[in-house]
């Protein structure tokens, strides 16, 4: 499979416990995106690396969150102390420098 | 500050019919617009793009209209047919922050009759 791969897929969890996903970008893509979308929303920017570089933080994405990208291949996003308004669909993306975005299917978060 | 407004939030059409879906923007830094189409349970896939030097672009049954001046853009969606049902998105991104860095709009569900 070449696409962008997540897990989980789905993810449930009780308000206060931390959660990490992890998001595997199609070989050779130098940059890794993370988007949040809500239902019935557009998805919107949370991140993005370029290599292993941490580039750009969206406003959206609080101290609780944080993101690595180690050796410029996978990715983690982890929620600390999570809250019912984290409740979403993380996706993750990747592509080369200026070229065609491509998504994986994401990881649904429900927090109780 | 919702920054890409689409419409329709949702759309009925016909088989074989036109669907059109809206958009307008605010940013006059954008110069990159891609549409793209979700199914459920994925995550979004690139249809068509299109970058304020021309006016249209066609791919398919796939058209995007721009105007610059009005700083607005449409996806027409030629004969549609029941495997174009899924939900619609337009986006806008500045080539400064790269194309990836997108911002989206809120997405119109589409639904094709028989």
């Amino acid at each position: 499979d070449t696409g962008v791969s997540q897990d989980p897929r789905h993810k449930i969890t009780k308000r206060g416990q931390n959660v990490t996903f992890r998001c595997d970008p199609i070989s050779e893509h130098n940059r890794l995106y993370w988007y949040r979308q809500t239902l019935g929303q557009g998805p919107e920017f949370l991140t993005y690396f370029q290599n292993e570089a941490q580039l750009e933080k969206s406003r959206l994405l609080s101290d609780r969150f944080s993101a690595e990208r180690p050796k410029g291949s996978f990715s983690t996003l982890e929620i600390q102390r999570t809250e019912q308004g984290d409740s979403a669909m993380y996706l993750c993306a990747s592509s080369r420098t200026n070229e065609k975005l491509f998504f994986g299917s994401g990881t649904q978060l429900s927090v109780l | 500050q919702q920054q890409v407004k689409q419409s329709p939030q949702s759309l009925i059409v016909q088989k074989g019919g036109i669907s059109i879906i809206n958009c307008a923007y605010e940013n006059t830094a954008f110069d990159y617009f891609p549409w793209y189409q979700q199914f459920p349970g994925k995550g979004p896939a690139l249809l068509i793009a299109i970058r304020p030097d021309v006016s249209e672009k066609k791919e398919g049954r796939f058209t995007i209209s721009f105007n610059k001046s009005a700083k607005q853009f449409s996806l027409h969606i030629m004969d549609s047919q029941p495997g174009d049902s899924a939900t619609y998105f337009c986006a806008a991104a500045e080539s400064n922050f790269g194309n990836e860095k997108l911002t989206f709009g809120t997405g119109t569900r589409l639904t094709i009759i028989p």
